[in-house]
């Protein structure tokens, strides 16, 4: 399953509102992850499912869709959350994952 | 809490193999599993391959099938992912990440510090 992210990469600024999509060749219901890796640091886990936040994950973070299409939304950019963030399915049992989206400030 | 801590960077010559391993604390070592995930300097994460510690179940990626093992030690709580036959193109990052539920892949949870290998003439 290929798993394409939109946008490769985008500037925003501290206090904006930022979605970043992710879109599945084929339905996946909703095995979904969502994940942040700061430079030089291993990636974390933000959203499972498409929509459950992960344990000690701020609420300023969401996800949404299924079947094909999603979203991670940041309502409000903090500092720390300029950072790549990476999709990844778990619908199949080979996991894939997009190719990333890089953050930066703007 | 949950802790992955994998082993030491390493350096290796084409063709040869490494082992790298996980150790793990803070849990239940044997009712989760572990997925290997590797980033090549400057690009993005890539999955390999899954493992049941409960089970010792497999589940490699195509890319890989026939080059890695994944295995697990539940008396030292320990996951270790051997990559045979190495070339440049395996220079990267390898990471472990727990694996929720029981069945490949899971959710990533819980993720290693990474283990840089170089591989290298």
């Amino acid at each position: 399953i290929q798993m394409t992210q939109s946008p490769s990469s985008l500037s925003a600024s501290v206090g904006d509102r930022v979605t970043v999509t992710c879109r599945a060749s084929q339905g996946i219901n909703t095995y979904l992850n969502w994940y942040q890796q700061q430079p030089g640091r291993a990636p974390k886990l933000l959203i499972y499912e498409a929509s459950n936040l992960h344990i000690g994950v701020p609420s300023r973070f969401s996800g949404g869709g299924s079947g094909t299409d999603f979203t991670l939304t940041i309502s409000s950019l903090q500092p720390e959350d300029f950072a790549t963030y990476y999709c990844l399915q778990t619908y199949s049992t080979r996991g894939s994952f997009g190719q990333g989206t890089r953050i930066e400030i703007k | 809490q949950v802790q992955l801590m994998q082993s030491g960077p390493e350096v290796q010559k084409p063709g040869a193999a490494v082992k790298v391993s996980c150790k793990t604390s803070g849990y239940t070592f044997n009712i989760y599993g572990f997925n290997w995930v590797r980033q090549a300097p400057g690009q993005g994460l890539e999955w390999m391959g899954w493992i049941s510690a409960f089970s010792g179940s497999t589940n490699y990626a195509q890319n890989f099938q026939d080059r890695i093992t994944l295995t697990t030690n539940t008396s030292t709580n320990t996951a270790y992912m051997e990559l045979r036959r190495l070339t440049s193109d395996d220079t990267a990052m390898y990471y472990c990440a727990r694996a929720s539920g029981t069945t490949s892949p899971g959710d990533l949870d819980y993720w290693g510090q990474g283990t840089l290998v170089t591989v290298s003439s």
